[in-house]
């Protein structure tokens, strides 16, 4: 079975850092780009970030771009998201999530379950 | 910057046919694909490339892409059907994905 799982969400003060983690299961993780996508309460998707499957090009959004970090290993299997100087903005679900066989083309077809970031004082 | 225009809501009755568009400037040229999420749950992709179903969809849910409007269309609509579905499509030259703001499918 496809799996994706995140971790590291929690309670954080404006200004601090978090790392988020991601482990996959059920597909050759390293065949294929990887993304972070976020939902703050009772708004929509937004797409935060994305690694292609060896690392060589990564990419972010404007609201996130200097102040988090897109990571993978793929003898782990797993995905990063480094955020730093967190802000109330940054108040969201994170999703994990996995792309097709072209980086930067094709759906998001497996979502995790995702983990929440709370940044309040 | 590129935008995606869905309606807020959709409201049909049970057995009748819901059609969630999806406004975007010569988006016919783009390929578009579409999430249902159900309330506490995450996304499931239901159509990718405007018309492609994955496995487990049903056919009576469909998606064309034409113009500068994306529709995605469910047939026979029941109450398992209300979510919000979301259209996503990239940003080819910045490697950006850009989502629609959604459209809260109401089953009457």
């Amino acid at each position: 079975e496809v799996q994706l799982v995140e971790s590291g969400g929690g309670l954080v003060q404006p200004g601090r850092s978090l790392r988020l983690s991601c482990a996959a299961s059920g597909f050759t993780f390293d065949d294929y780009g990887m993304y972070w996508v976020r939902q703050a309460p009772g708004k929509g998707l937004e797409w935060v970030s994305g690694i292609t499957w060896n690392s060589a090009g990564v990419d972010y959004a404007d609201s996130v771009r200097g102040r988090f970090t897109i990571a993978r290993d793929n003898a782990k299997n797993s995905l990063y998201l480094q955020m730093n100087t967190l802000t109330t903005e940054d108040t969201a679900l994170y999703y994990c999530v996995k792309g097709g066989d072209t980086y930067g083309l094709d759906a998001f077809d497996v979502w995790g379950q995702g983990t929440m970031v709370t940044v309040s004082s | 910057s590129y935008v995606l225009t869905q309606p807020p809501s959709v409201s049909v009755a049970p057995g009748q046919t819901a059609t969630i568009t999806c406004g975007g400037d010569n988006i016919g040229r783009k390929s578009v694909h579409w999430y249902q999420q159900r309330p506490g749950q995450a996304p499931v992709l239901v159509v990718y490339d405007d018309s492609d179903r994955p496995s487990g969809i049903p056919e009576r849910i469909s998606g064309s892409n034409s113009g500068n409007t994306a529709i995605l269309t469910i047939s026979r609509v029941e109450a398992g059907d209300e979510a919000d579905y979301y259209c996503h499509l990239w940003d080819i030259s910045s490697h950006h994905a850009l989502f629609g703001g959604g459209t809260k499918l109401t089953v009457l």
